[in-house]
């Protein structure tokens, strides 16, 4: 099992650009999220989905937008990235047993 | 709105010496705790949780202390390597089970020198 998988690992984006985050998970669980690390800081949720076709915002969900693909892929988009946007992102997953599991991580620049 | 805190950003230990880092949290509700472990470069992996029902659970070389008069949490890492050096966090989650949301907190910097 690959766990939790991320694409891509690092990204350049000027100011303005739209790009958008993979991630998928192949451990059958039901919830999935997706969270920003900066420097010095703890994790924090930007959007969740407990379940295949719903999801939720989080603490700090405004300039992203999420899609619970199927039950596998979450995938967050930047619609028009800004420099306060650059950060480490991060995907997680959980089952019954509500440990989250993460993924490596996406590095994000933006100019 | 409430958040998970951590008492001390670094630790500096001593190989084979034990750790003992620590978490306040605030919201009285919460009732899973975890603990993560994150290398640098890499997304935190879990180590161990307590539920509210406990007041502690050991796994390998760890133990999770719940202190709910206090609100803290504890982790304590015996006889600590230099592979242990990485940053922890605390997690509480609020909620009910299947639609946990989690809270981090700032993480603790812990650092096992040779």
């Amino acid at each position: 099992n690959a766990g939790v998988t991320q694409t891509p690992k690092f990204q350049v984006l000027k100011t303005g650009q739209s790009m958008t985050l993979q991630c998928a998970q192949d451990m059958n669980h039901n919830s999935m999220y997706w969270y920003r690390q900066d420097p010095g800081m703890g994790l924090r949720l930007i959007y969740y989905s407990a379940s295949e076709g719903t999801t939720d915002k989080g603490e700090v969900p405004n300039g992203y937008n999420v899609s619970r693909l199927n039950k596998r892929e979450f995938s967050l988009r930047l619609e028009s990235a800004a420099p306060s946007q650059t950060s480490v992102y991060f995907c997680a997953s959980s089952g019954l047993q509500e440990t989250q599991y993460f993924g490596p991580g996406t590095r994000l620049l933006v100019l | 709105g409430e958040s998970v805190g951590l008492h001390l950003p670094t630790l500096s230990v001593q190989e084979g010496d034990n750790s003992i880092i620590n978490c306040a949290y605030s919201n009285s509700a919460s009732d899973y705790f975890i603990w993560y472990k994150q290398e640098s470069g890499k997304g935190p992996q879990f180590i161990i949780d307590i539920r509210s029902n406990m007041d502690k659970r050991q796994g390998q070389r760890v133990t999770v202390l719940l202190n709910k008069t206090v609100k803290h949490l504890s982790l304590q890492i015996a006889a600590t390597q230099p592979g242990d050096s990485a940053v922890y966090f605390c997690a509480e989650n609020m909620g009910s089970p299947g639609s946990y949301i989690p809270t981090f907190g700032r993480g603790t910097s812990l650092i096992v020198h040779p």
